[in-house]
């Protein structure tokens, strides 16, 4: 696609819920990262992928959270059991292969997920 | 610990005119650092990336400087819009080699009023 596409836009799911969050990068970009940004805070990093494999899960901030990848297209980042504190704006961004570092990041508009 | 401070917090300038935004980072190795601008509601959008050998690059009315030496970038504004109220973020990646490490700073809120 032309951009990178983010669903759904905006969540309100009830605490102890599982949510999905979809991302589909911009076509031909093998690099793949989502962020989690909470209300006047910086990005924090969670997951990166490369092709459909996760060198880098580190910034995961529990055993709730996880990620996948299909081939080189869509991941899904999955909470489960979610918490009050999950609440943010979960942003995914695609880019060409990391192996140049000045690659573009191009991120998508964000999922805004709200527990209540 | 990679840090990337940026001053002021926050801005409100009148239309028309220039204004100048500051980032100090700490991360090393240094490879690039880039400016974004994310309008309120919206995802990041990418305005500059500068790599160590490069000390300025424009694009459009902004204009981002790099001092590699004291680690401190300026984004600079030309004769401001409405359309440019938005938070500006410095993003500073620590690997030569590596898209993801990057370091978030927490963003310049800039509000332009008529």
């Amino acid at each position: 696609g032309a951009g990178v596409s983010q669903s759904p836009s905006n969540k309100v799911t009830e605490k102890g819920k599982d949510v999905e969050l979809r991302c589909d990068p911009i076509s031909g970009h093998t690099a793949l990262y989502w962020y989690r940004q909470r209300l006047g805070q910086g990005l924090e990093f969670l997951i990166y992928f490369q092709g459909n494999s996760a060198p880098d899960k580190s910034g995961l901030p529990s055993d709730r959270f996880s990620a996948e990848r299909t081939g080189e297209s869509v991941s899904t980042l999955t909470i489960q059991r979610t918490q009050q504190e999950d609440s943010a704006v979960y942003l995914c961004a695609s880019s060409l292969a990391t192996g140049y570092s000045g690659n573009t990041i191009y991120f998508g508009e964000g999922s805004w997920l709200t527990v209540v | 610990k990679n840090q990337v401070e940026q001053s002021p917090q926050s801005l409100i300038i009148l239309e028309g005119k220039n204004c100048t935004l500051q980032c100090n980072y700490t991360v090393s190795p240094f490879s690039n650092l880039r400016w974004y601008k994310q309008d309120t509601g919206r995802g990041p959008v990418s305005l500059t990336i500068m790599t160590f050998s490069e000390n300025t690059k424009s694009n459009g009315r902004y204009t981002a400087t790099l001092d590699a030496d004291t680690k401190q970038s300026s984004l600079h504004i030309t004769a401001s819009q409405l359309s440019d109220s938005a938070s500006y973020i410095c993003v500073v990646s620590d690997s030569g080699g590596s898209n993801y490490k990057l370091t978030f700073g927490k963003g310049t809120l800039l509000t332009v009023n008529p």
